[in-house]
């Protein structure tokens, strides 16, 4: 079945540490996203990508890395530097048009906990 | 920039009421517009969604209307089943910002009591 795919579902991580969160996609869709979610909250953009080898910071990315080497992946690296990293992550997808606004494709989530 | 504002939660309400949830947006261009639905521990699943004016967008009992006049996408529902309980989001996508990313509101938790 086509859809997102996001490990692991739970993470914890301890202070200090860096943490990766993988996003695999087999949707061939060309944009991809990262959100972050705090309880009773709504979605926060990190990071996105429109394309291979390019990516763009969204409203929250002091204390997050990510990479896109490859259309079917966009993991994202949560840094030390991140004061207040426990949350819920959502990775989505999406089709890349100029022209029309698309949906996104959502995974299950990872939910980063720091102990 | 683009924004969403939809109605605070919680909704509680007993099966087989009526449903309404507000959103209200802004927008530079002219956007799409979506429901997601997040059940428990899971992520946003499209619920409808709706991409010009007066366009409804319709699915497993839920219903919203694109009025670009009033700037809303007002979700509802007739009867509503225990099922259905879950937080809803409102969101929009305007390719007229160059960014394309979903710009979600705040979400609606809905509680359905048998």
């Amino acid at each position: 079945d086509g859809g997102i795919t996001q490990s692991p579902k739970y993470l914890f991580r301890k202070e200090g540490q860096n943490v990766t969160l993988s996003c695999e996609q087999n949707l061939n869709h060309d944009a991809m996203y990262w959100y972050r979610q705090d309880p009773g909250q709504g979605l926060r953009l990190i990071y996105y990508s429109q394309i291979v080898n390019d990516f763009q910071k969204g409203d929250i990315a002091e204390g997050y890395s990510v990479s896109r080497e490859k259309k079917e992946s966009f993991p994202l690296t949560v840094t030390s530097a991140q004061k207040n990293p426990t949350a819920f992550y959502l990775c989505a997808s999406s089709i890349a048009s100029r022209r029309f606004n698309t949906e996104a494709f959502f995974g299950q989530g990872t939910r980063l906990t720091v102990v | 920039g683009d924004s969403v504002t939809q109605m605070e939660g919680p909704v509680t309400l007993s099966e087989e009421a009526f449903l309404t949830i507000n959103c209200t947006y802004t927008a530079t261009g002219y956007p799409s517009l979506f429901w997601y639905v997040q059940y428990p521990g899971e992520g946003l699943q499209l619920l409808l969604k709706a991409t010009k004016a007066d366009d409804k967008g319709s699915n497993k009992g839920f219903e919203a209307t694109y009025r670009k006049e009033t700037t809303s996408f007002h979700l509802e529902k007739g009867s509503v089943q225990v099922s259905d309980s879950a937080v809803y989001f409102c969101a929009l996508s305007d390719s007229d910002t160059g960014r394309r990313a979903l710009t979600f509101g705040s979400g609606t938790r809905l509680q359905v009591q048998p």
